[in-house]
């Protein structure tokens, strides 16, 4: 049984540009929650997303948008990149019809030059 | 959402037990405590998880005191692969974001 997977796993750009990032959730959960998590830092939640809504969001500019599609994987899009969007980004699955824990992901490191 | 405390770091040698408490004083009745762990560059791993008194699994214990206002994380016999970071988290998991805090660096030495 595949966990959360995510691509890529390391990614370089240039400020200013466009990103976007990609996440499979563990198989059987239908809730996909996306973190950022600059170095030495816990991470941080950008948003939450459930049949194909955003659910929830934390405190992240509209330059952070996502999508999640019917088989319930997601995309993480980060416009007009700053050189503080460089971090580790992490999307975690649950299920949400159980107070289940979240599966996270291995990341993807995204560095801004 | 209930904020956290926990201790920065703490230090261990291979067969001991250590023991991360984590202060949660506006814990709420719904709440549930959570624990994770995290390598560098990997996402946290789900390690135990509790509602109050004592719960236990196969890598940790959880301790909670009956006000539910802390909670202790037992790892029985370290070893050095449980060099990590830890995280406490309160809340109701899954539905709801999660609210990391800065975690405790647990550093298990030969």
């Amino acid at each position: 049984d595949a966990g959360v997977t995510q691509s890529p796993t390391h990614l370089i750009k240039t400020r200013g540009q466009q990103v976007t990032l990609r996440c499979s959730p563990k198989s059987g959960h239908d809730t996909v929650s996306w973190y950022q998590q600059a170095l030495g830092q816990g991470p941080q939640f950008i948003f939450q997303y459930y049949e194909e809504e955003e659910r929830q969001r934390g405190n992240f500019p509209d330059r952070f948008s996502g999508h999640q599609f019917p088989n319930y994987s997601s995309e993480l899009n980060v416009n007009a990149l700053l050189l503080g969007d460089s971090a580790l980004y992490l999307c975690a699955s649950s299920l949400e019809q159980l107070n289940t824990e979240a599966f996270f992901g291995q990341g993807t490191r995204l560095t801004v030059v | 959402l209930a904020k956290t405390t926990q201790p920065i770091s703490m230090d261990s040698y291979e067969g001991q037990e250590v023991n991360i408490t984590c202060s949660h004083n506006n814990i709420a009745t719904n709440d549930y405590i959570t624990w994770y762990q995290q390598f560098p560059s990997q996402g946290p791993r789900f390690i135990i998880q509790g509602y109050k008194t004592k719960v236990t699994n196969e890598v940790a214990s959880l301790f909670i005191p009956a006000d539910r206002k802390s909670s202790t994380l037992s790892l029985p016999r370290v070893s050095l692969s449980d060099t990590a970071v830890y995280y406490c988290l309160v809340g109701y998991t899954g539905r709801r974001a999660l609210t990391f805090g800065s975690g405790t660096r647990l550093q298990v030495q030969p």
